[in-house]
C-alpha cells in the first residue's frame, strides 16, 4: 500500500514569496499532521487536520496555515517567506480510533534566500 | 506543557554490540504514549517502539526494547546486535492522551553513528 507522499522534495524560493507544500496521507488515514524540523529548534509540531477542520495548532505566526480536503490530502501554505523558514516539513498521517500510530512522509526541503 | 529531553547528541557503537539511547520527558499527565523514531538519511520518520504509559511490561520489537521507567519519566531505547543499518538520528516523542488530536511532542534527537 502507497506510503504518505509528500510533494515537492525540493524548494527554493526567495524572501518574501509564498509557498505551498502538499501531502497525500495513507488511503483511509484521515489526519494529517504537520512538521517544521531545523536544526536549530528541532522538530515542531505546526497543525493536524481531520476530517477537513484543523484539530490542533502549533506555537507558529499566521504566515502558516493549512488546509484539508475531502479526500484527506492536506496542503500548508505559508506567506511572505522569511530566512528563518528555510527547514524540514515533515507530514505524517494516521488511522482514527484508539489505535495511535503514525505514518511520515519523507519531508519537503524547503530553502529560502 | 510536555517536554522531551534528549541528553545525548551523538552515540557510538560497534557493530553486534548493544547501545542504551536516553530520553526523559516531563509531564503532569498519567495517560500517554512514547515512541522512539528512526530517521535515516532517506528523511523519513520510520517508527521502531511504542510503549502505552498504562502498561507496566516494557515493549520490545526484535532487536529494540526499551525500559520504561515511569515513575522517573524516563524512557531508553536498548538496541542490540546494532548493524551498519542502525546508523540514523534517533528521536523520542510524547503524545498525550488527554487531547482528542495527535500532535507528538520530540526530543531534540541522538545521531547514531555504528562502526564496522
Amino acid at each position: 500500500k502507497a506510503g504518505v507522499t509528500q510533494t515537492p522534495r525540493y524548494l527554493i524560493k526567495t524572501r518574501g514569496q509564498q509557498v505551498t507544500l502538499s501531502c497525500s496521507p495513507i488511503s483511509g488515514h484521515r489526519s494529517v499532521s504537520w512538521y517544521q524540523q531545523t536544526p536549530g529548534q528541532g522538530l515542531q509540531f505546526l497543525f493536524e487536520y481531520f476530517s477537513e477542520t484543523q484539530r490542533n495548532k502549533g506555537n507558529f505566526p499566521g504566515r502558516f496555515s493549512g488546509r484539508q480536503f475531502s479526500n484527506s490530502r492536506s496542503e500548508m501554505n505559508v506567506s511572505t517567506l522569511e530566512l528563518g523558514d528555510s527547514a524540514l516539513y515533515l507530514c505524517a498521517s494516521s488511522l482514527p480510533g484508539p489505535i495511535i500510530g503514525y505514518t511520515f512522509g519523507s519531508g519537503t526541503r524547503l530553502t529560502v534566500v | 506543557a510536555q517536554t522531551v529531553t534528549q541528553s545525548q547528541p551523538e552515540m557510538s557503537v560497534q557493530e553486534a554490540e548493544t547501545v542504551t539511547l536516553s530520553c526523559t520527558y516531563d509531564t503532569s499527565e498519567s495517560d500517554y504514549y512514547l515512541f522512539w523514531y528512526k530517521q535515516p538519511p532517506s528523511r523519513q520518520m520510520i517508527l521502531v517502539i511504542r510503549q502505552e504509559a498504562y502498561k507496566q511490561q516494557n515493549a520490545t520489537e526484535n532487536r529494540f526494547s526499551v525500559n520504561f521507567q515511569k515513575a522517573a519519566k524516563s524512557f531508553s531505547l536498548k538496541i542490540s546486535d546494532s548493524q551498519l543499518g542502525d546508523a540514523a538520528m534517533y528521536f523520542c516523542a510524547y503524545r498525550s492522551l488527554n487531547n482528542a488530536g495527535n500532535m507528538l511532542t520530540f526530543g531534540g534527537g541522538t545521531r547514531l553513528m555504528v562502526k564496522p
